[in-house]
């Protein structure tokens, strides 16, 4: 299993971009990484996922480099409703995956302040 | 995800007593996971199914079994409850062509007391 490493918290204001960094040294060729936003009291929810460079959707961009062994969330311009926990996740979501590989882990406590 | 559902959503019960906790999904994904979350802390997997026919243990599967009745529904049962069990439980759903990203429900908040 790719173990993954992200800060515990982080704060930020009203409008700036927060970038959240995962270090996954030990990612496998066919892993990609996926991230989740989970709001209290509420099951996680999906954000993105991506497998090498750039990926970008309507709420975020996943930044990865040549090298796989870490990822960047990049939340553009966050509000007060982006304060959330946001998850992680490497594993192989490919047909031949026969056994569960994703871990949760803490997350990032993620806070916005006004 | 309205389209996973929990029942009950929320469940107060006594030590010693059999709780089961239920989850449908009408996304049509083959894979259901049952999950438990204490308070400040992440995810933990309790089971997983890969297809109707496939029940593999996940990271505390100690106390807890599942069933899995069809492709919609997957039902975890505590035996026996006891008051460490106390937690927010998720089931999820995934779909391994579209990535395998995870569905989740509302989820039961279960106290023991």
């Amino acid at each position: 299993l790719a173990k993954t490493t992200q800060p515990i918290s982080m704060d930020s204001y009203e409008g700036q971009e927060v970038n959240i960094t995962c270090s996954h040294n030990n990612i496998a060729t066919n892993d990609y990484i996926t991230w989740y936003q989970q709001f209290p009291s509420q099951g996680p929810r999906f954000i993105i996922q991506g497998y090498k460079t750039k990926v970008t959707n309507e709420v975020a961009s996943l930044f990865i480099p040549a090298d796989r062994k870490s990822s960047t969330l990049s939340l553009p311009r966050v509000s007060l409703s982006d304060t959330a926990v946001y998850y992680c996740l490497v594993g192989d979501p490919t047909p031949n995956s026969g056994t569960y590989k994703y871990i949760f882990g803490t997350g990032t406590r993620l806070k916005v302040l006004a | 995800d309205a389209d996973v559902t929990q029942t009950p959503r929320n469940r107060i019960t006594k030590t010693g007593k059999r709780i089961m906790l239920e989850c449908s999904q009408t996304k049509g994904h083959d894979r259901m996971y049952w999950y438990r979350q204490d308070p400040g802390l992440g995810l933990q997997l309790i089971y997983y199914s890969f297809d109707v026919k496939d029940i593999n243990k996940g990271e505390i599967s100690d106390g807890y079994s599942v069933s899995r009745q069809a492709q919609a529904k997957f039902s975890l049962s505590l035996e026996s409850a006891i008051p460490n069990q106390t937690a927010l439980y998720f089931c999820a759903t995934s779909d391994l062509g579209a990535g395998d990203t995870q569905y989740f429900g509302p989820g039961t908040r279960l106290t023991v007391l």
